[in-house]
């Protein structure tokens, strides 16, 4: 596609419940970024892959978080056990290769009530 | 791990007057620094980037200077229009191109 697509652009669950978050990068980007934003803050880094590998998944918060990108394409970000801290905006991103230009998708926004 | 620190957290300026916005960083392996601009409700979107080979870019009305001895680099905004209202983001990565960013500047043009 022309950009970044996250899909839903909402969702709210309830505590407790599994929510899937989906990406798909714009095509022949090898690489691409999971980030959570809450209000008033700077993205901040979860995980990254490189192809259908997890390069480095040093910022998920907790063994709730898990992400995969089996086939090097679209990704998905995974929430077991919501909590009402894990609400924010969740932005995708995807670059031709480590290290260019990052191209963000417009976000899901998790609420958790 | 790299930390960025962003200053000012807000930043009021007449139309056609000049923003400036600075950002330290803590990685001396950092060698990517780009800039995003975030309007409310909206994706982030670069507006230039500077890598550790280069000391200046310009862009039109922004600039990036990067100063890799202090590990501090700046944007610049010169006059400025209502157009450029926006939270400005600085980010620093390494090689792998995980970004870290900093808190953000809540810029306002005022007409």
């Amino acid at each position: 596609g022309a950009g970044v697509s996250q899909t839903p652009s909402n969702k709210v669950t309830e505590k407790g419940k599994y929510v899937e978050l989906r990406c798909d990068p714009i095509s022949g980007h090898t690489a691409l970024y999971w980030y959570r934003q809450s209000l008033g803050q700077g993205p901040e880094f979860l995980i990254y892959f490189q192809g259908t590998g997890a390069a480095d998944d040093s910022g998920l918060p907790n063994d709730r978080f898990f992400a995969v990108r089996p086939e090097g394409s679209v990704s998905t970000l995974k929430i077991q056990r919501t909590e009402r801290g894990d609400s924010a905006v969740y932005l995708c991103a995807s670059s031709r290769d480590a290290n260019t230009e990052a191209f963000f998708g417009q976000g899901t926004r998790l609420t958790v009530v | 791990g790299e930390n960025v620190e962003q200053h000012p957290s807000t930043l009021s300026v007449q139309e056609g007057d000049s923003a400036v916005i600075k950002c330290t960083y803590s990685d001396s392996a950092s060698n990517y620094f780009p800039w995003y601009k975030q309007e409310l409700g909206k994706r982030p979107q670069l507006i230039i980037d500077i890598r550790s080979n280069v000391g200046e870019k310009k862009d039109q009305r922004i600039a990036v200077t990067l100063n890799k001895t202090a590990k501090h680099f700046s944007l610049h905004i010169t006059e400025t229009q209502p157009e450029d209202s926006a939270v400005y983001f600085c980010a620093a990565s390494d090689s792998w191109g995980k970004l870290q960013f900093g808190a953000g500047t809540q810029v306002v043009v005022t007409p």
